[in-house]
């Protein structure tokens, strides 16, 4: 089954915790993406990958550190977790600019409830 | 800088009804315009993307660039198309996917 796919699905944890989020992709890309949709449902960009190295990197806390060990995976690590990083996080992948012609597929999403 | 507004963060129609969802933009170049839907308890997935001018489930959107808009629309919604649409730009920076604030529409028997 051809997918993004990431894990946890439903993470709790208390503030002050160090947790992480995976996700995989076996579809050939070589872009993957977190993304963060907020309570509001607003969704916005925190890190971009391409083979491996960083290329869209926006305003996120340093508490944040994405990981690519190869193409196919890009893990999300979170310290010191505070109450607003309380998120449902989705990665996605596509090939490289994500435009028209390779539009992004997203995983499942990681909901994540800091208390 | 590139921007996306959707105006209506919530929708409501009945059944057969006409259905726009608005979509305005912001971006100095050649924007490249998607929309997205997330249906209860599935992924995100892509709708339709201006550069095929494709009609997926019904839906069309066509891109304005003289009002910079990109609005969906169906002429008769169904209730299977209740859920959560994104409107999202592609402009320059690598995959960088612009999305607006999202509508939830809702379609009533």
């Amino acid at each position: 089954d051809t997918a993004v796919s990431q894990t946890p699905k439903y993470l709790v944890t208390q503030m002050g915790n160090d947790k992480s989020i995976k996700c995989e992709q076996n579809l050939g890309h070589d872009t993957m993406y977190w993304y963060k949709q907020d309570s509001k449902k607003f969704l916005k960009i925190m890190f971009s990958y391409n083979n491996k190295e960083l290329i869209i990197n926006e305003t996120v806390p340093n508490r944040f550190s994405p990981k690519s060990p190869d193409k196919a995976h890009l893990n999300l690590h979170i310290n010191s977790l505070e109450l607003g990083d309380s998120a449902v996080y989705f990665c996605a992948s596509s090939h490289l600019g994500g435009g028209a012609n390779s539009p992004l597929h997203f995983g499942n999403g990681t909901r994540l409830t800091v208390t | 800088a590139q921007r996306v507004t959707q105006p209506e963060k919530l929708l409501s129609v009945f059944k057969g009804a006409p259905v726009e969802l608005k979509c305005n933009y912001s971006y100095s170049g050649s924007p490249e315009l998607f929309w997205y839907v997330q249906y209860s308890r599935q992924r995100l997935q892509l709708l339709l993307r201006h550069i095929s001018r494709e009609s997926i489930k019904g839906f069309t959107a066509d891109l304005n660039k003289g009002e910079t808009s990109f609005h969906l629309k169906k002429p008769f919604a169904q209730e299977e198309d209740s859920a959560m649409y994104y409107c999202a730009l592609s402009g320059t920076s690598y995959g960088k996917l612009t999305f607006g604030q999202g509508t939830i529409l809702t379609v009533h028997p």
